[in-house]
């Protein structure tokens, strides 16, 4: 089976970074996806990881080894609009490529 | 364009009704998938599809019925509702899946099952 961990919960501070593990053990891998998601509303794309390194977007930047099944997605200067829920996903390759996701973790925001 | 709209966005059901959700999207996507979110759990794959004629099992495929006859429209039915199966619905769809190629995921549908 398929098995991808993430915390369920964390809380950080406003003006700071947070860092959001993610740990994969999957049969196959196409790339890493991770997706915001507020309270209520549908999931949205923030990065993919294919090759291990850091892909910098902003202020989210996510990183990927795959030796270690590991990535993490790394949010600075947060603002309180980033309390959300934070999926990551994993292409498999079967049949036709699919997506598997971890469980989020929930991030909350605080002044 | 819309991007990809799902009805209705709430429904009730009693156990043993059936019932279709509608996904479309005018993005001309040839990847549709469905998902259910339940808390705790992220999201799961019901059924996909790599464009018309063509589906897929997903993890979780059992009560639940889809077909692809068209590239715009992939509905979900619901064939003996059941209240394991009361859950957020999200309808998602993207050009390919390859490489970085994102899913875009519609609004959802809230239902439940009594």
């Amino acid at each position: 089976g398929q098995n991808i961990d993430q915390p369920t919960e964390m809380t950080a501070t406003e003006g700071a970074i947070v860092q959001i593990n993610c740990t994969y053990q999957t049969s196959g891998f196409n790339g890493l996806f991770w997706y915001q998601q507020h309270a209520g509303e549908a999931p949205t794309f923030l990065s993919y990881n294919v090759l291990d390194g850091l892909e910098e977007k902003g202020r989210f930047s996510s990183f990927l080894s795959r030796s270690k099944g590991y990535s993490y997605l790394l949010l600075k200067e947060l603002q309180m609009k980033d309390s959300a829920s934070y999926l990551c996903a994993v292409l498999l390759p079967y049949n036709f490529n699919k997506f598997y996701f971890g469980s989020g973790t929930k991030l909350n925001v605080k002044p | 364009n819309a991007g990809v709209t799902q009805t209705p966005k709430f429904q009730v059901l009693k156990t043993g009704q059936s019932m279709t959700l509608q996904c479309a999207q005018d993005m001309n996507h040839e990847y549709m998938s469905w998902y259910r979110q339940d808390p705790g759990m992220g999201l799961r794959l019901i059924h996909y599809s790599v464009g018309a004629g063509i589906t897929d099992q997903g993890e979780v495929p059992n009560g639940y019925n889809v077909s692809r006859s068209t590239t715009e429209d992939f509905p979900l039915r619901l064939l003996s509702a059941a209240p394991s199966q009361t859950s957020v619905y999200f309808c998602a769809s993207s050009y390919t899946l390859q490489g970085s190629d994102t899913q875009y995921f519609g609004p959802g549908t809230r239902l439940t099952v009594l």
